[in-house]
């Protein structure tokens, strides 16, 4: 079993549309959590970044960590065409660079937002 | 503008050959990293610098090589002794303490 799991999709929805995106764990001693979009051969890019469990919202991205369920999801409030990209999920048990050597990665899942 | 430069953007090795990526960053970051992504499986840390001349294997460091002597300049090399390199690499930094990994653009290694 993977240490992080993500649905790889692909995930198509209508612009406007709320989009889930989730990731499930199993290492308990993760506490940093973050989404990166990475849009089609490009670098991904920091998203969201959540420590620890509960809630965080930054415009139209809501970030949330359940780690009693070992559960990190990210919605999108009204999708744009924009939004299409892959979605990465990625957490740490921290220390050093908050971690960011021992950083692992979901595999990703690609969002596409039809016009 | 501040960032990390990957080139080139595409590479095409031959048998048995050795061939160099570049990751170039003006972040004035200490830390540096090297991803290995391949479709369906999540980012795989290949080595990461967190300080000049120093460097450390990650998951998955057997058939590369890199050197850091120098903080904006993190070169990886994909020797022959790497069975199956083709994937796309991607070079990050981060500055001290912090969280935010800076991503580069990639570059996608093919064997001809």
């Amino acid at each position: 079993q993977k240490e992080v799991e993500q649905d790889p999709g692909p995930l198509s929805v209508p612009e406007g549309a709320i989009v889930s995106l989730n990731c499930t764990y199993s290492n308990s001693a993760f506490q940093y959590f973050m989404w990166y979009r990475q849009y089609s051969r490009k670098g991904p890019e920091l998203l969201m970044y959540t420590y620890s469990s509960g809630n965080k919202e930054d415009g139209r991205f809501t970030a949330q960590v359940d780690k009693s369920s070992k559960y990190i999801s990210l919605f999108i409030r009204d999708s744009q065409p924009s939004d299409s990209a892959t979605y990465l999920c990625a957490m740490s048990a921290g220390a050093g660079n908050f971690g960011n050597e021992k950083l692992t990665f979901g595999t990703g899942t690609r969002l596409t937002i039809i016009p | 503008d501040g960032g990390i430069t990957q080139s080139p953007k595409y590479l095409f090795r031959k048998e048995g050959q050795n061939v160099t990526l570049s990751c170039e960053q003006n972040l004035n970051h200490d830390a540096m990293y090297w991803y290995r992504q391949d479709p369906g499986q999540g980012l795989r840390l290949i080595y990461y610098s967190q300080i000049v001349n120093d460097f450390q294997k990650g998951d998955i460091a057997e058939g590369y090589s890199v050197s850091r002597e120098k903080k904006e300049s993190f070169p990886l090399t994909v020797t022959s002794a790497q069975k199956n390199p083709t994937a796309f690499y991607l070079c990050a930094s981060s500055a001290p303490g912090g969280e935010k990994l800076f991503f580069g653009s990639g570059t996608q290694l093919s064997v001809l």
